[in-house]
């Protein structure tokens, strides 16, 4: 599996838009990068996945360099409840190794402030 | 949207004691797991399950895990004996491997 390496924690403000960074150098040719959010108490929750250029979706947008070996979540305009941590994940279709299943990281914790 | 659901929300036990912990999947997802995340700490895969049988576990997932479908909707975790250290938040997510997983709202164990 292609490690991944994120901020550990971003501030914010609300109306902002916030751009979180992960590396993935030993990124697979069949690897997909996947992002979750996940709120206190709750579980992962799927937000974006693509494999490479530009990927967008109505919470989302996914920038991925001609060498996938890094990637951008960019959230627009963030609110106080895009408080969360942000993970990024590499792997098959799902966001998982070979098996699919997923390994997370320590994520990067988004706090936004008002 | 569909939702995968879990029950119950929150377990207390005692130490030595068994719990199950019931999920009940998308029903058109065919793969199904197991998570765990222990306070402040990572997402930690304990188990993969597809076609009636296990796929791939970790290290956490010893001889006092088990997971089963007992019917076509539930997917459950038993803990034979519980141990202090299995307190943790337990989520079920289940695939189709095209789409993303999906998790639960997860229950909290705490064994005491």
């Amino acid at each position: 599996l292609a490690k991944t390496t994120q901020p550990i924690s971003m501030d914010s403000y609300e109306g902002q838009e916030v751009n979180i960074t992960c590396s993935h150098n030993n990124i697979a040719t069949n690897d997909y990068i996947t992002w979750y959010q996940q709120f206190p108490s709750q579980g992962p929750r799927f937000i974006i996945q693509g494999y490479k250029t530009k990927v967008t979706n109505e919470v989302a947008s996914l920038f991925i360099p001609a060498d996938r070996k890094s990637s951008t979540l960019s959230l627009p305009r963030v609110s106080l409840s895009d408080t969360a941590v942000y993970y990024c994940l590499v792997g098959d279709m799902g966001g998982g190794g070979s098996q699919g299943n997923l390994i997370f990281g320590k994520g990067t914790k988004l706090s936004v402030k008002p | 949207e569909p939702e995968v659901t879990q029950t119950p929300s929150h377990q207390v036990t005692q130490m030595g004691q068994e719990v199950i912990l019931r999920c009940v999947p998308i029903s058109n997802h065919l793969y199904f797991y197991w998570y765990r995340q222990i306070l402040g700490q990572k997402v930690e895969f304990l188990v993969s399950f597809y076609n009636n049988e296990i796929s791939e576990k970790s290290e956490i997932f010893d001889d006092q895990f088990s997971v089963e479908r007992p019917d076509g909707s539930n997917f459950t975790l038993k803990i034979r004996s519980t141990k202090l250290e299995d307190s943790a938040m337990y989520f079920c997510a289940s695939s189709d491997r095209g789409l993303g997983y999906t998790f639960g709202s997860g229950t909290r164990l705490t064994v005491v």
